[in-house]
């Protein structure tokens, strides 16, 4: 079984400054895919980013970017130029490479708070 | 609908009642998950669905919980005899059956067993 760990409950950054969020995953397979979901108040899990395991170029998207470590099995996501509408739970998932019949793997999340 | 829309937003329910939480996922996704989410963490895996046949329940806590798809779109999320633990928030998502597949989630609904 996968397990993925979030070792930060909460991360406060300053508004316009770069906050990084770590994740770690353990699994046997070597082939998978790995996502940062965003949740904020409304409840709406919102994908962030996702990376596949077989892709050696981090992901990014606009203000999101990943850092992905495969031998280290780490996941973590760097937001740059935090905005406030980043206030969020955040959660690393993992699902493996099965043909769409897995349920996503979610940390523990971390609590993003953005100060003005 | 744009997106994966689930009713009620809340549920209130008294220890023991029957509750039926609905899942309606976005047009044309064949697979289907349901997902825990307890206060503080995660969400957690319930069962899985592709199209009517639901290919794995393995994450239902117990023999309570019960969800179904006859038709292949709209899902019920259903649980018996309803217990305290039971309150949580339960987690829609469905998704296109392809390999690179994001799920796409809806609000959720927030039960909570009196």
């Amino acid at each position: 079984a996968q397990t993925v760990t979030q070792s930060q409950p909460e991360m406060s950054v300053q508004e316009a400054e770069t906050v990084t969020l770590s994740c770690t995953y353990d699994t046997s397979e070597s082939d998978y895919y790995l996502f940062w979901y965003k949740q904020p108040p409304s409840r709406q899990m919102i994908l962030v980013i996702r990376q596949e395991a077989y892709k050696q170029q981090n992901a990014t998207e606009n203000r999101f970017s990943v850092n992905f470590q495969k031998a280290a099995k780490s996941f973590s996501l760097k937001i740059s130029d935090s905005q406030l509408g980043d206030a969020a739970m955040y959660f690393c998932a993992f699902a493996d490479s099965g043909g769409g019949a897995d349920g996503l793997t979610f940390g523990k999340g971390t609590h993003l708070i953005i100060q003005p | 609908g744009a997106g994966v829309s689930q009713s009620p937003r809340y549920k209130v329910a008294k220890r023991g009642q029957d509750v039926a939480l609905r899942c309606d996922p976005i047009s044309g996704h064949v697979s289907l998950f349901w997902y825990q989410q307890a206060l503080g963490q995660g969400p957690e895996f319930l069962t899985y669905f592709q199209n009517e046949a639901q290919l794995d329940k393995s994450g239902l806590p117990s023999d309570r919980f019960f969800a179904e798809r006859p038709e292949g779109s709209v899902s019920t999320l259903k649980i018996q005899r309803t217990q305290q633990e039971d309150s949580a928030v339960y987690l829609c998502a469905s998704s296109p059956l392809t390999v690179a597949r994001p799920q796409h989630f809806g609000d959720g609904t927030r039960l909570s067993i009196l």
